[in-house]
């Protein structure tokens, strides 16, 4: 299997813009992760869902972020605009099912100048 | 109160010894628990999983479980300086629709 594949690896942005993070999940997992990673806040759970579903955004940070996952095989991560402080390393994660071990991708680093 | 807390170290060690890592959960409805392992630059990587009371080995891991005290550990033998990396404990909550939440990650550092 290929594991969990996001893109892009890195991206540089300007303020203001608009960025889209993307994910495809282990075939066959039923569940799917977006977290976020800083020095100062660890790793942040920031939305996940079932069966294509949102279960759960309380984390995202803003109403400048918003998540989907249109099918079992793809899900984005999207900010506008987006601004300095979202420099961070994203990642997405999938498991089997909502009980189970997640497998993270190889992250997004997302520097906003 | 943070919903998983661990140490953040650096936890130092010399090569060949045993390394411990400890970590509490403050929702008694959490009901899977896992280690990952996180070398600087790199993604998370699942090293154990452990669903029930007791221990649980594999290789030169063992991961202890104490739901009545919230408490989940992590002990590697044989510390190696290629076990030097972060180790991240994450708790997953079946009652709300399977929420896996990270710790801070406790920093070890395994001197050859």
């Amino acid at each position: 299997d290929a594991g969990v594949i996001q893109s892009p690896r890195h991206e540089v942005t300007e303020m203001g813009q608009e960025v889209t993070l993307r994910c495809k999940p282990i075939s066959g997992h039923n569940s799917l992760f977006w977290y976020r990673q800083t020095m100062m806040r660890g790793l942040e759970l920031l939305i996940y869902f079932n069966n294509n579903v949102p279960i759960d955004d309380s984390g995202m940070p803003e109403d400048r972020f918003s998540a989907k996952m249109p099918n079992a095989s793809f899900s984005t991560l999207k900010i506008q605009p987006s601004e300095p402080r979202d420099s961070a390393v994203y990642f997405c994660a999938s498991s089997l099912t909502r009980n189970t071990e997640a497998f993270f991708g190889q992250g997004t680093r997302l520097t906003v100048v | 109160q943070k919903e998983v807390e661990q140490n953040s170290g650096p936890l130092s060690v010399p090569e060949g010894a045993i390394a411990s890592l400890n970590c509490t959960y403050s929702d008694r409805g959490s009901q899977s628990f896992f280690w990952y392992r996180q070398y600087s630059g790199k993604s998370p990587e699942l090293i154990m999983s452990i669903y029930s009371n007791g221990d649980k080995e594999d290789g030169r891991f063992t991961a202890q479980l104490n739901k009545a005290s919230q408490y989940v550990s992590l002990l590697i033998r044989d510390s190696q300086p290629s076990d030097s990396a972060t180790y991240l404990c994450a708790v997953n909550r079946r009652n709300q629709g399977g929420k896996l939440i990270f710790g801070q990650g406790t920093e070890l550092s395994v001197k050859p």
